[in-house]
């Protein structure tokens, strides 16, 4: 079967760094993106992995490993506003996305 | 409008009830989705869109239909609605089926 893990909860403090893990088994891959989701609202796109390695857009990277089935999302001088689930989701080899369950990230000041 | 629109906002439906959520997007995407998302649960797709005039079934298709007869337009039918079926449902659309998708505000849908 096909299946996405996160995390459910992580809590970090307003400055500081996080990281949100992610691991993945599904048939076939065809890319990895990361949304984000304030409560009560749609998923927005953050960013999208197709090659190994570390994708940087501001305070947000996000990483890939294809032979570990593995990927990170990384914020920077978190703020309150980043509160909000962060979800995973990968494209499989019928070009459809797999969903993780997502991680609800709660800033502390 | 900008960028893709449901409606209703929300909805209380007695179970047995018909109902189609509406779904329009001005970007002239080629792609159209439906999910709903349930709590503890990752968004799970219903149906798909690659192209105007073909639609597909996604991982939970069953008690729903679609139809795409243009490019802007992708409603969900629920023929009969049963309680399992109250969910968030968010449309979605991409400039080609492997492209980002982007997403409409979502239909909180309660069925009694």
């Amino acid at each position: 079967g096909q299946n996405i893990d996160q995390p459910t909860e992580m809590t970090a403090t307003e400055g500081a760094i996080v990281q949100i893990n992610c691991t993945y088994q599904t048939s076939g891959f065809n890319g990895l993106f990361w949304y984000q989701q304030h409560a009560g609202e749609a998923p927005t796109f953050l960013s999208y992995n197709v090659l190994d390695g570390l994708e940087e857009k501001g305070r947000f990277s996000s990483f890939l490993s294809r032979s570990k089935g593995y990927s990170y999302l990384l914020l920077k001088e978190l703020q309150m506003k980043d509160s909000a689930s962060y979800l995973c989701a990968v494209r499989d080899e019928d070009y459809q996305l797999i969903w993780g369950a997502g991680t609800k990230l709660i800033i502390k000041p | 409008i900008a960028g893709i629109t449901q409606a209703p906002t929300s909805q209380i439906l007695a179970a047995g009830r018909r109902m189609t959520l509406r779904c329009t997007q001005d970007m002239r995407h080629n792609a159209m989705y439906w999910y709903r998302q349930d709590l503890g649960l990752g968004l799970r797709l219903i149906h798909y869109s690659n192209t105007a005039g073909t639609t597909g079934k996604g991982e939970v298709p069953d008690g729903y239909s679609v139809s795409r007869a243009n490019t802007d337009d992708f409603p969900l039918t629920l023929a009969s609605a049963v309680p399992s079926q109250t969910s968030v449902y968010f449309c979605a659309s991409s400039r080609q089926a492997s492209g980002e998708q982007f997403f409409g505000p979502g239909t909180r849908l309660t069925v009694l």
